[in-house]
């Protein structure tokens, strides 16, 4: 158990609708990562944050955004979904002060199937 | 930007026999490397990592990863491979200037008893 909790492990929604996923880091971790997974673009860095603050940005689209919130849970909202969007979606944290050296911590994952 | 490559698709070996997961990569400044290992419907774990020092790294279930800046390689290696094992393995690179965490496509290891 890495101590990243994630929810919902599996989600089914239909094209053109929104979704919440949710995660809590590990105890005392300030940072927040989403990757999403596919069989096809492998994983892909979204977005982190530190400490409610936008760190970094990678391949994330305009219809998906991420907050971090005052008690370091994140959540990643997607919305107008397509048949594409359906992934894995992670979180992972790490540690404070671990910088660019530490590891991070994977949550279980939430699967979003598309239809 | 950082990137990693991950040659190989699939690793079958036999089981007893020496493994190896071959990575190499590509940052700007200097590498921290990483292995993590994800089993069927789980998250990724943490195996063990570079950051400076001895070039042979030990981690986790008797992995160990050898960092070679010539040939910019960071190849994961267990000496007698077990079933429990077979796993998907990801390398990952992140450069001192940013926290970004960039993961190879992933390399499926079948041990075979």
């Amino acid at each position: 158990d890495s101590g990243v909790t994630q929810t919902p492990k599996h989600l089914i929604t239909a094209t053109g609708q929104r979704v919440t996923l949710r995660c809590s880091p590990r105890s005392g971790d300030l940072s927040v990562y989403w990757y999403q997974q596919s069989l096809d673009q492998g994983l892909q860095f979204l977005i982190q944050y530190y400490n409610g603050e936008e760190r970094a940005k990678g391949n994330i689209l305009e219809r998906f955004s991420a907050q971090q919130f005052p008690d370091l849970h994140s959540e990643l909202n997607l919305s107008s979904l397509e048949l594409g969007d359906s992934a894995l979606y992670f979180c992972a944290s790490s540690g404070p002060g671990q910088g660019a050296t530490g590891e991070l911590f994977f949550g279980e994952g939430s699967r979003l199937t598309v239809l | 930007a950082q990137s990693v490559a991950q040659p190989e698709d699939q690793v079958n070996v036999a089981e007893g026999n020496p493994l190896t997961v071959k990575c190499t990569y590509s940052v700007s400044g200097n590498p921290y490397l990483f292995w993590y290992v994800q089993y069927p419907n789980r998250g990724l774990q943490f195996l063990l990592k570079y950051i400076t020092g001895d070039n042979l790294v030990k981690g986790s279930y008797g992995f160990e990863a050898e960092f070679n800046k010539s040939q910019t390689s960071f190849h994961l290696k267990k000496p007698s491979a077990l079933v429990s094992d077979s796993a998907l393995y990801f390398c990952a690179v992140r450069d001192s200037g940013n926290n970004r965490l960039a993961f190879g496509k992933g390399n499926q290891v079948v041990v075979i008893p």
